[in-house]
C-alpha cells in the first residue's frame, strides 16, 4: 500500500517568515495530493490540493509543489501569521483495489508562528 | 448550512464495554469514513462506506464495526473496548467516490480505562 512520510514533525517560525513542509510518497500511481489544516480541537480542513498533471498550484499565501519523478510534494506558506499555527497533514490518493481509492495521510506537522 | 456532526464529543468508558460513536451528515454524501488520530500516527482509516448497506475495512479495522442503514449516518461501534482504542475519532464524508474534498467532523475523544 501507499506510504507517506512527512517532515518536519514540528516547525517554529517567526511571524512574517516562510514555512515549508515536505512529504514523500511511495506509490508512483498516486495522482492526487491534498493538504489539510487542523486547528486545536477541530477536524482537519482542506486548504489546497494538487493533481499529478500539475507541478505547482498557488492560492494567496499558500502554494504546493509536486515532483512526480522524485515522488515528493511540499507545502509553502509565505508571510506567516499567528493564525497559521496549526497541525498540517499531507495526503496521497492511491488505488486500493475493488474500485476503491483511498487517502493515506502523513503523520502531521505542528506549525507554530511566533509573534 | 450542511454539516457533519459527531457525538459524543468526549466519552470515558471501561475496558470490555461496548461503545458506539455517532456520525451524522446533512450533505447527502454517499461516501463516509471513520479515522482515528493518535500522536505519532497521524490519521488512519478504520472503516468506510460508499453507500447504504455498503461497508469496507480500512487499515486499522480490528475491534471496530460500522453499519450503513441510511445515507446520513455511519455509526462506529467498538464491540469490546480496549485501552489501545483510546484515541480521537474523526468521521468524514465526501460527494465523489474517487475525487473531491473530504469534510471532517469535529472529532470524538474516547478514553478507555
Amino acid at each position: 500500500g501507499e506510504n507517506v512520510e512527512q517532515h518536519p514533525s514540528t516547525l517554529s517560525v517567526q511571524e512574517g517568515d516562510s514555512a515549508v513542509i515536505k512529504c514523500t510518497y511511495s506509490d508512483s500511481a498516486s495522482n492526487y495530493f491534498p493538504w489539510y489544516k487542523q486547528e486545536l480541537g477541530k477536524g482537519p480542513q482542506l486548504i489546497i490540493d494538487i493533481r499529478s498533471n500539475v507541478g505547482e498550484k498557488k492560492d494567496q499565501r499558500i502554494a504546493v509543489t509536486l515532483n512526480k519523478t522524485a515522488k515528493h510534494f511540499s507545502l509553502h506558506i509565505t508571510e506567516t501569521q499567528p493564525e497559521d499555527s496549526a497541525v498540517y497533514f499531507c495526503a496521497a490518493r492511491s488505488y486500493s483495489g475493488a474500485g476503491s481509492y483511498q487517502l493515506t495521510f502523513g503523520k502531521g506537522t505542528k506549525l507554530s508562528v511566533i509573534p | 448550512d450542511a454539516e457533519i456532526t459527531q457525538s459524543p464529543r468526549h466519552k470515558i468508558t471501561e475496558t470490555g464495554r461496548q461503545v458506539t460513536l455517532a456520525c451524522h451528515q446533512t450533505w447527502n454524501h454517499n461516501n463516509m469514513f471513520w479515522y482515528r488520530q493518535d500522536l505519532g500516527h497521524g490519521l488512519r482509516l478504520i472503516h468506510y462506506s460508499y453507500g447504504v448497506q455498503d461497508t469496507n475495512k480500512g487499515e486499522v479495522s480490528d475491534g471496530y464495526s460500522v453499519s450503513r442503514s441510511n445515507t446520513e449516518d455511519l455509526p462506529l461501534t467498538l464491540e469490546s473496548a480496549a485501552s489501545s482504542q483510546t484515541s480521537v475519532y474523526f468521521c468524514a464524508s465526501k460527494l465523489d467516490r474517487t475525487a473531491g474534498e473530504l469534510f471532517f467532523g469535529e472529532g470524538s475523544r474516547l478514553t478507555v480505562l
